[in-house]
């Protein structure tokens, strides 16, 4: 079945350095894999969009890779803050059906002053 | 800038009601969805609409039906309350005929079955 796997574990890093999280998926094959951030108590923000024939994607201190070989996103966050700390969804969207978003269930990120 | 209103932030109701969870959004889009979102299992798709009194089922439709009967409100029914829907409701919706724009979502609202 169809599977998307974001680590479970909080990640936590120093201000200043870079987060990187990660999104592996089985079983699938997307067209496009979108990410979004979340505060506590509310909605997730879209942040960026990446699609199967790109390799990679930057919006300011954000970059995001896609590699369907590896079956892997990569989301990295440079020059990292405070105000960065929240969980991250990756969210994929495949190639022949309806268009409905899969989550994953999120990596929470405590970027430390 | 697109904003999504659910009508309540916190609701608690008790087993065998009927609820309504309410979500409007004001950028004329095609396609509304609702989820639901639990610690641990991430969020689920429990049905979406990409039209006008068109509705499709999500993961987990069991339990829930749906209402959109105009272009920017799309409504969340529980028939019959029961303890295991208490979660966190999310509304979200997209634009254009293409299903995979990117979605935007609403603040959500926390329902509690007793």
């Amino acid at each position: 079945s169809q599977k998307i796997e974001q680590n479970s574990e909080a990640l936590n890093i120093q201000e200043g350095k870079t987060a990187t999280l990660t999104c592996n998926y089985t079983n699938y094959s997307p067209a496009y894999l979108q990410w979004y951030r979340q505060d506590p108590g509310r909605g997730p923000v879209f942040l960026l969009l990446i699609r199967e024939n790109e390799k990679e994607k930057r919006k300011e201190r954000l970059k995001v890779t896609f590699d369907t070989t590896l079956k892997q996103s990569l989301f990295h966050i440079t020059a990292s803050q405070p105000a960065d700390s929240a969980t991250y969804l990756c969210a994929l969207v495949g190639s022949s059906n309806t268009g409905k978003l899969i989550f994953g269930q999120g990596t929470t990120l405590q970027v430390k002053p | 800038d697109v904003k999504v209103t659910q009508s309540s932030r916190y609701l608690v109701k008790r087993t065998g009601e009927k609820v309504f969870l309410e979500c409007v959004q004001d950028m004329d889009h095609e396609n509304m969805f609702w989820y639901r979102q639990d610690p641990g299992l991430g969020l689920r798709l429990i049905y979406f609409s990409y039209d006008v009194k068109m509705k499709e089922k999500g993961d987990i439709p069991e339990g829930y039906s749906v209402s959109r009967e105009k272009k920017e409100r799309f409504s969340l029914i529980l028939e019959s309350a029961s303890t295991n829907q208490t979660s966190m409701y999310l509304c979200a919706s997209s634009g254009g005929t293409a299903l995979n724009y990117e979605q935007y979502f609403g603040p959500g609202t926390r329902l509690t079955v007793t």
